[in-house]
């Protein structure tokens, strides 16, 4: 069965600082793979997402991914981050005709 | 284009009351589920559908039941609340069952 493992509970980065969220999973073949960033009181929303072709994909809210197959993993990146990017962050997996799984999460908290 | 749409967005229970969460959506996606998000746990399925009249068990259906009678809407019952299903209910669609989820706003339930 796949799984994701996001192994930071807690993230504390300060303003202007870079980021990077990790997740790793498990699927038997080509996964597709998912960011989602839940900002405090509100739904999911997509930050970007892997189906194929290039590994490094460009999200909203300047956020970028690296699918690093040998690895099994897929880490969201941010060069700078601002107040506004505090939340809680989801990866999660997918692929032929299995749902999605979802990671139990990253909460970023953003210091001044 | 409302996207996905929950009500309501709280709801207190006393143990065994029943309710039904109310899920539409208006893209006219085929793919409709409900995840419960627990503190620590991430969002774990419930129930999904692949279209009208089609339904089937997610991770932890056990008391919640769903129907789906049109493309539109999916609503979740549960039939005699528990203290165990205090939790936040997200309904999501999707044009794929291993797709981009759209999430909706959420519902937060609390069983006394």
């Amino acid at each position: 069965a796949q799984s994701v493992t996001q192994p930071d509970i807690h993230i504390t980065v300060s303003e202007g600082a870079s980021l990077e969220l990790r997740c790793n999973y498990s699927y038997g073949a080509t996964p597709y793979l998912f960011w989602y960033v839940q900002s405090p009181g509100q739904g999911l929303q997509l930050l970007l997402k892997y189906f194929s072709g290039d590994t490094l994909v460009q999200g909203i809210k300047g956020f970028e991914a690296e699918f690093k197959r040998s690895q099994s993993s897929f880490n969201l990146r941010k060069p700078s981050v601002h107040w506004s990017d505090a939340a809680e962050y989801f990866c999660a997996v997918g692929g032929g005709n299995e749902k999605l799984t979802f990671g139990t999460g990253t909460r970023l908290t953003i210091i001044p | 284009n409302a996207g996905v749409t929950q009500t309501p967005k709280f709801q207190v229970l006393k143990t065994g009351q029943s309710m039904t969460l109310q899920c539409a959506q208006d893209m006219n996606h085929e793919y409709m589920s409900w995840y419960r998000q627990d503190p620590g746990m991430g969002l774990r399925l419930i129930h999904y559908s692949v279209g009208a009249g089609i339904t089937d068990q997610g991770e932890v259906p056990n008391g919640y039941n769903v129907s789906r009678s049109t493309t539109e809407d999916f609503p979740l019952r549960l039939l005699s609340a528990a203290p165990s299903q205090t939790s936040v209910y997200f309904c999501a669609s999707s044009f794929s069952l291993r797709g981009e989820q759209f999430f909706g706003p959420g519902t937060r339930l609390t069983v006394l």
